[in-house]
This record gives structure tokens, C-alpha cells and sequence, in this order.
């Protein structure tokens, strides 16, 4: 069964101190992995799929990366605007897509 | 503007009731999905369905049903055989089957 864990389940930033949030999977075939954001009370927003180790994809302050074994959501210069939880989700062999648990984002002015 | 429409917002069932969430999406998406959310969770697929007339358990189907009578439209019944119903529901869509799922703004549930 595929599995995604996501590190750390929480994370305290001030303004304009870059981190990165990982996710490690284990999935019989990777066919995608996904990243959302997600506000309180909202539904996930879209963000990046990467299909393949090595790749890279970048939006604003965020870039997502991909190895075989985790993917890192890096955060540079984040803003109080940037807090939210981080979902990442992969869609493997198993025909189906697994979210981890994500990760609380608290951005500090 | 294209997305997917859930109502209600919050919704409230008693006891022994069967109630119905509501998810519509103008995107022409042919796949539709209902996830619920828990705290400390990751979301768990409930239902999904690929094309009209057709839909398939997720992990957790048990106490919940759905019909998928148009393309647009993928209604989720609660019923009272769910015994912990209370959750924030969430329907999501996408052009093909687990392709990038685009999600609607969710429904709150809770027990009277």
C-alpha cells in the first residue's frame, strides 16, 4: 500500500526565513506527486505535480523538487500570507492517490 | 468562471438521518471524487466515480452512498448507518481518472 509522510507537522517561521517542508513516499510506481495549500475551513488549492526525480517546479516564493525516495516544498522568504497547511499527495500503481497528513505553516510578521 | 460548487457549507444531522451533500462542477470534468478530512488526518477517499452511471468504493465507503446521474453532478448521502459522521467533506474533480484533482470549497458536518 502507498504511503506518504509528511515532516514537520508543524513549522514557525519569521517573515523572511526560508525552510523546506519534505514529504517521503513509498509507492509501487509513481505516476505523479501533488502539492496543495490549504487554508482553514477551505479546500486544497492546487500547487505542482512532479513526475519524475529531477524535477523542479517553481511558483512565487515556492519550488518543488523530487527525488525517488521524498519531495521538498522550499519556501523562500515567506511572507504571513504563506501560512497554511501543506498537503502532499502521490499517485502510484495502486490506481489511487494517498495524501499525507500535511504540514502546519505559521508565518510570523 | 469553471469550478466545483459543495453546499452546504455547514450541515447539521440528527440522529438516525440520512443527509445529502451537494457537489456540481462546470469544468467537463469526466472524473469525480468525495474525500473526507479528520483532524490529524490525511484525506481518505470515499467514493469515486469515472463516467456517468459508474462509480467505485473509495477506502471508507461504509455508511455513505452517492449516484452519479449526470456529469455534473455528484451528490454524497450520509446515511445513519455512518455512526461518526462529523468531518469536513470534500468534493474534488479531474479531466481523467487521479489526474490533477481540483477540489470545492467543502462541507462541514456535525452531529446534533
Amino acid at each position: 500500500e502507498d504511503q506518504v509522510t509528511q515532516s514537520p507537522e508543524a513549522l514557525r517561521l519569521q517573515e523572511g526565513e526560508s525552510s523546506s517542508l519534505n514529504c517521503s513516499y513509498t509507492v509501487s510506481g509513481l505516476r505523479g506527486l501533488f502539492w496543495y495549500r490549504q487554508d482553514p475551513g477551505k479546500g486544497p488549492e492546487f500547487l505542482f505535480t512532479l513526475y519524475s526525480a529531477g524535477e523542479e517546479k517553481e511558483k512565487e516564493r515556492l519550488k518543488a523538487t523530487l527525488t525517488k525516495k521524498e519531495s521538498f516544498l522550499h519556501i523562500t522568504a515567506p511572507k504571513p500570507e504563506d501560512s497554511a497547511t501543506y498537503l502532499c499527495a502521490v499517485f502510484g500503481g495502486y490506481q489511487k492517490v494517498t495524501f499525507g497528513t500535511g504540514t502546519k505553516l505559521q508565518v510570523i510578521p | 468562471d469553471g469550478g466545483i460548487t459543495q453546499s452546504p457549507k455547514y450541515l447539521f444531522r440528527k440522529e438516525g438521518q440520512n443527509v445529502t451533500l451537494s457537489c456540481e462542477q462546470n469544468l467537463n470534468h469526466d472524473a469525480m471524487y468525495w474525500y473526507r478530512q479528520d483532524p490529524g488526518q490525511g484525506l481518505r477517499l470515499i467514493y469515486y466515480s469515472q463516467i456517468v452511471n459508474d462509480f467505485q468504493k473509495g477506502d471508507i465507503a461504509e455508511g455513505y452512498s452517492v449516484s452519479r446521474e449526470k456529469k455534473e453532478s455528484f451528490p454524497l448521502t450520509v446515511t445513519s448507518a455512518q455512526k461518526n459522521p462529523t468531518a469536513f467533506y470534500l468534493c474534488a474533480s479531474s479531466i481523467e481518472t487521479n489526474e490533477k484533482l481540483l477540489f470545492g470549497s467543502g462541507t462541514q458536518l456535525s452531529v446534533l
